[in-house]
């Protein structure tokens, strides 16, 4: 089943923990990029990347770091949460790019005390 | 970089009616997707339309595009109980951006 997978769904932590938060896809797609979700927000990128090694910056980057060293992986990393980080986080894949259609995991929601 | 406006913020029908949903957008586009997120759960793909089309159908959605007005349009017929969700309609002019989403709640 063609999915993009996130672990983990729901966490809290404390304020300057580092976390990473795993994103896969199967589907062999280029293109993945990282949201998050805030109520009155909307979904606002972070990071994306293009294909394996090449990663931009979204529009919110700070206090964000991203990885792509395999095509299927993506993860976010989190080196010293803050509170104003508690969100909902969202991973999505495309095949041809990062205006087709996208793929959406599941989301992650992150507490941050 | 806010781009789609959806129209109404929220939207309350009885099941069988039907729901209509607007976008804005300000600058022009290459495509206009809408999706679909049940409360908490990822966001699905519903229909891209492309700048060049005009109307688009797919099942009991049917989604216009008004290049001249900057707007688009998604319409869900007969809807059911089911169809409570938010739905986002997301521009592609340099990179993809989101709305803020149209909450429907469609009552048994």
């Amino acid at each position: 089943e063609a999915q993009v997978t996130q672990n983990p769904r729901y966490l809290i932590t404390v304020t300057g923990k580092k976390l990473t938060v795993t994103c896969s896809q199967n589907m062999n797609h280029e293109y993945m990029s990282w949201y998050r979700q805030d109520p009155g927000l909307g979904l606002r990128q972070i990071y994306y990347s293009m294909n394996v090694e090449v990663t931009d910056k979204g529009d919110v980057p700070e206090g964000y770091k991203v990885s792509r060293k395999e095509k299927r992986n993506f993860p976010l990393i989190l080196e010293s949460p803050s509170p104003n980080q508690t969100s909902l986080y969202f991973c999505a894949s495309s095949l041809d790019s990062l205006r087709g259609e996208l793929f959406f995991g599941e989301g992650s929601r992150l507490t941050v005390l | 970089s806010q781009q789609g406006e959806e129209d109404p913020q929220a939207l309350s029908i009885q099941e069988g009616e039907n729901a209509t949903m607007n976008c804005s957008y300000k600058t022009s586009i290459n495509n206009l997707q809408w999706y679909r997120q049940n409360s908490g759960r990822g966001l699905v793909h519903l229909i891209l339309i492309r700048s060049n089309e005009r109307e688009k159908h797919s099942g009991r959605l049917r989604v216009t595009l008004d290049t001249s007005k900057k707007s688009s349009s998604l319409l869900i017929t007969a809807s059911r109980a089911a169809d409570t969700a938010s739905y986002f309609c997301a521009t592609d002019s340099e990179k993809l951006v989101f709305g803020k989403g149209t909450k429907l709640t469609v009552n048994p």
